[in-house]
């Protein structure tokens, strides 16, 4: 069974801090997405990581894929409440009968308080 | 520009009674459409996905049936629901088999009493 481990599940901080969020698997993924989703809304894909050490910005958000691309890791800089939400991470399993399955992370719920 | 559509956006029903959800895709041909569960802001459990039309593949035994009459409509159904059907269904696309990332749609809340 293929598991991607997420880590912490709940964060509560205030505004102006940073975090960072992190996935774990054993497995060995072909790109690893990361989404975030409001409440009562449907995910929203943020980045899409695909080689082993890349890391993607956007603004305040920092996205990195581990070397042996089994980890990754969203770092937020000066958080803001409109960062608040639950942040989802999906990995890619290599194609098993022509399809690309995506394993997903339990998720991180955050909360960023003015 | 690609859109997809989830209806009902909410939806109580009496434990077994059928069910049946909806989804469409617009703006693209020949995508592959997923159908996952997910427990209250959890992670997404996927139970269908379908690469064309009349091609079903189960994730997981279950209480629930998939059906794809149309290119871009994706169909949830139960003849039955059971009390641990209750959850949020969400359905997404992507296009090419190999692709990467899917995108998903607003989702229908489902609460069986």
């Amino acid at each position: 069974t293929q598991l991607l481990e997420q880590s912490p599940q709940f964060l509560s901080i205030q505004e102006g801090e940073n975090l960072t969020v992190y996935c774990n698997s054993s497995s060995v993924f072909s790109s690893l997405q990361w989404y975030r989703q409001e409440p009562g809304e449907g995910p929203v894909l943020l980045v899409t990581v695909v080689t082993g050490g890349e890391v993607k910005k956007l603004k305040r958000l920092t996205f990195q894929f581990g070397d042996a691309r089994k980890d990754s890791s969203l770092h937020i800089t000066a958080a803001q409440p409109g960062d608040t939400g639950l942040y989802l991470c999906a990995g890619a399993l290599s194609p098993s009968g022509g399809y690309n399955k995506l394993i997903f992370g339990a998720g991180t719920r955050l909360a960023v308080h003015p | 520009s690609q859109t997809i559509h989830q209806w009902p956006a909410t939806l109580v029903q009496p434990v077994g009674s059928p069910l049946s959800l909806e989804c469409t895709v617009e703006g693209t041909s020949n995508p592959n459409l997923y159908w996952y569960r997910q427990a209250a802001g959890r992670g997404l459990q996927l139970l269908f996905y379908s690469v064309g039309i009349g091609q079903i593949s189960s994730e997981v035994p279950q209480n629930l049936s998939a059906s794809r009459p149309q290119d871009r409509q994706f169909i949830l159904s139960s003849k039955k629901l059971l009390l641990s059907d209750s959850g949020f269904y969400l359905c997404a696309w992507s296009v090419g088999l190999l692709a990467h990332e899917q995108f998903f749609g607003p989702g229908t809340r489902l609460t069986v009493l």
